[in-house]
């Protein structure tokens, strides 16, 4: 079947640090494959995304790059903010009939 | 930006009442609504699809009878879990898709945790 598996966290981080949250997906056909964060008292937004192998989503400094062969789309940034706190979901749509799934969430939390 | 509004964000109910949750996109129509179901440090499980005017389509495992979905209008889906009970305690929430518009404009509500005593 279609999941998702995403890093456990919580990760804590200084300001500056670079950050990875991994995640793999397990899916059949050619899923697009999402990254969504979650602030504090907030709903869901998108942050990046790729829809086809080899794709590399990005935004706001962060960076995803869809890789078929080890069925990953792990998550990157060279230097984290405070700003940047929050929780963060790994997410797929199989483009079949409006089917979506999430990863677990890592919660991220950067200290000055 | 659009936005999709949940409510309520928190609910607590005597077990054996139903409980309506209610997810309106303001400014879009949303022909597509999913609702999904959260446990702590645990997935979002996707539970059901609606389409405007057509009956959800549930995913496995999901009990139609125990969590009845309404999408009766192109701004306006509810939930609402029936005959509530502590088992069913979780953080639900919901999602928008607008017309003509692929994932990426894809719209969260902040989620509505149940507490079922």
């Amino acid at each position: 079947g279609n999941s998702v598996t995403q890093m456990e966290g919580p990760v804590t981080l200084s300001e500056e640090a670079f950050l990875t949250i991994n995640c793999t997906y397990t899916a059949t056909g050619y899923p697009s494959l999402f990254w969504y964060v979650q602030y504090p008292g907030e709903g869901l937004q998108l942050l990046l995304k790729a829809t086809k192998a080899d794709d590399k989503g990005s935004n706001k400094g962060f960076e995803a790059t869809y890789r078929k062969e080890t069925t990953s789309f792990h998550l990157e940034k060279g230097s984290v903010q405070v700003s940047d706190s929050a929780v963060y979901f790994c997410a797929l749509d199989t483009n079949t009939g409006n089917q979506f799934y999430f990863g677990t969430g890592t919660s991220l939390t950067v200290i000055p | 930006g659009a936005v999709v509004s949940q409510h309520p964000s928190w609910v607590i109910c005597k077990s054996g009442t139903s409980v309506k949750i209610e997810c309106r996109s303001l400014d879009f129509q949303a022909t597509t609504m999913f609702w999904y179901r959260q446990f702590p440090k645990q997935s979002l499980m996707l539970m059901a699809t609606s389409n405007e005017g057509s009956k959800a389509t549930y995913e496995q495992g999901v009990e139609k009878d125990k969590f009845l979905i309404n999408h009766a209008s192109l701004t306006l889906s509810t939930l609402t879990v029936t005959s509530a009970h502590p088992e069913d305690s979780s953080f639900y929430i919901c999602s928008a898709r607008g017309v003509g518009q692929g994932t990426e404009k894809l719209f969260f509500g902040s989620g509505t945790q149940l507490s079922v005593l």
